[in-house]
């Protein structure tokens, strides 16, 4: 059974660039697309983009111009960048994994890590 | 990108009832519908996908209905582990992926 196991994140102050990564374990990373999936606190969840094991991406459109997903398939791996963040950008991220064909919905989910931005 | 209400935003309920949460999406998205489960500090937990397919170990008091742009998720015989917050999501991806905005579903 496939393990997402994500780490990074933490602090951050405005204007700095949120990173985080996260490991497939269990399952093959090729052939399904992954996806990063934030819930501010006390709210509900907002997908921020994905990508498919080749390496083509796809993002919110919200988010799309301070967002990078890259994957190391090498290591089983793909991570996030978040530009220029604000105190909007405080949540918890989670990894997930989509279909084979597309991102459609999300059957496992990494544990989820909290980035607060704060001056 | 279409846009996912839920009803009710919460509900009380009590061991044994029945629970049914309403999701409507805003244009037809035939049955790219997920269910989602939430506890506190936990990740999401997939229930259903393609609007009433039930996973692989999930209750059976769990089903859902629907297509193009209204559903339903029902939970018979709520048993005190369901108490928690319930997300659909619009799971076609070249609509944009978007979730509702959850239903609470508390004592």
């Amino acid at each position: 059974q496939v393990q997402l196991q994500q780490w990074g994140g933490g602090l951050l102050k405005p204007s700095e660039t949120l990173s985080l990564t996260c490991a497939v374990h269990g399952g093959s990373f090729s052939g399904y697309y992954w996806s990063w999936i934030r819930q501010p606190p006390g709210k509900g969840l907002e997908w921020i983009g994905e990508i498919f094991h080749s390496g083509s991406t796809f993002y919110n459109p919200s988010l799309k111009s301070r967002v990078t997903i890259s994957a190391d398939t090498s290591n089983n791996q793909f991570s996030l960048n978040l530009t220029s963040v604000t105190a909007a950008d405080t949540a918890v991220y989670y990894c997930a994994r989509g279909l084979p064909t597309s991102s459609g919905w999300f059957g496992s989910w990494g544990q989820g890590t909290l980035v607060t931005v704060a001056s | 990108d279409v846009q996912m209400t839920q009803s009710p935003s919460s509900v009380s309920a009590s061991v044994g009832d029945r629970v049914t949460i309403t999701c409507r999406a805003s244009q037809d998205i035939n049955f790219w519908l997920a269910w989602y489960q939430q506890k506190p500090g936990k990740a999401p937990k997939l229930l259903i996908s393609s609007a009433s397919t039930l996973q692989s170990g999930v209750p059976s008091r769990f089903s859902g209905r629907g297509s193009g742009t209204d559903f339903t998720l029902t939970i018979n015989n709520l048993q005190p582990e369901d108490f928690a917050t319930y997300y659909c999501q619009q799971a076609n991806s070249f609509l944009g992926l978007t979730f509702g905005p959850g239903t609470i579903v508390d004592v």
